[in-house]
């Protein structure tokens, strides 16, 4: 069955380290998004894509960078970790731009 | 900026009574979905809504457009323990754009 996965699912870090969280859809999506989830914040964007090559920034996208290489995936980077940073964050897919999103199970981040 | 106002952030109930979620938005939307997210889970897509006025229904939930496409309800008939969770709208007209959601707790 398709499906959207992500890596790794708990992530411990320091303060400046690089980190990447990986993205994985099967569906053959066009469109990819990142989100992150804080309490009393919902779900806030962070970048999407619309397909390969194509890169968005969305309403929380300082500290952050993502490429989109193919259609399979969106890795998202963050260039130096910072406390501020520590959240879930979720990693969604669709076949249109206002269609369905599918989320991935989600990855928490915590940085020391 | 567009943005999604939803109310209430919080709704506890006795199960069996109602419950209802409100999602207003500053802008004329295009479309709005709904989104059911349980304790430590994803979001998953409910439904979404297209039309002016529209109504829609799934068993016990009703959801409801507004006439002018600016603001959505969705409605819980004799809440369930199933039922926990947070609910959230979305919008993505431009770029895609989250209510804070409301998080149901349903006491037994």
């Amino acid at each position: 069955d398709a499906e959207i996965t992500q890596s790794p699912r708990h992530k411990i870090t320091e303060t400046g380290r690089q980190v990447t969280l990986a993205c994985h859809q099967t569906w053959n999506h066009n469109n990819m998004f990142w989100y992150r989830q804080d309490l009393g914040h919902g779900l806030r964007l962070i970048h999407y894509s619309y397909g390969v090559q194509d890169t968005n920034k969305g309403e929380v996208s300082d500290g952050y960078s993502v490429s989109r290489s193919n259609t399979e995936d969106l890795p998202l980077t963050l260039e130096s970790a910072a406390s501020s940073q520590t959240s879930v964050y979720f990693c969604a897919s669709s076949v249109g731009r206002q269609e369905t999103q599918y989320f991935g199970p989600g990855t928490r981040l915590l940085v020391l | 900026g567009q943005q999604v106002m939803q109310i209430p952030q919080y709704q506890h109930v006795q199960e069996g009574e109602d419950f209802t979620t409100y999602c207003n938005s500053s802008t004329t939307l295009s479309n709005i979905q709904w989104y059911k997210q349980r304790p430590g889970g994803h979001p998953v897509f409910l439904i979404q809504l297209v039309k002016s006025g529209e109504v829609k229904k799934q068993k016990r939930l009703t959801f409801q457009f507004g006439e002018a496409k600016k603001n959505s309800s969705l409605h819980i008939t004799a809440t369930q323990t199933t039922d926990v969770g947070t609910y959230f709208c979305l919008t993505n007209a431009g770029k895609s754009t989250f209510g804070d959601g409301t998080t149901l707790t349903v006491k037994p």
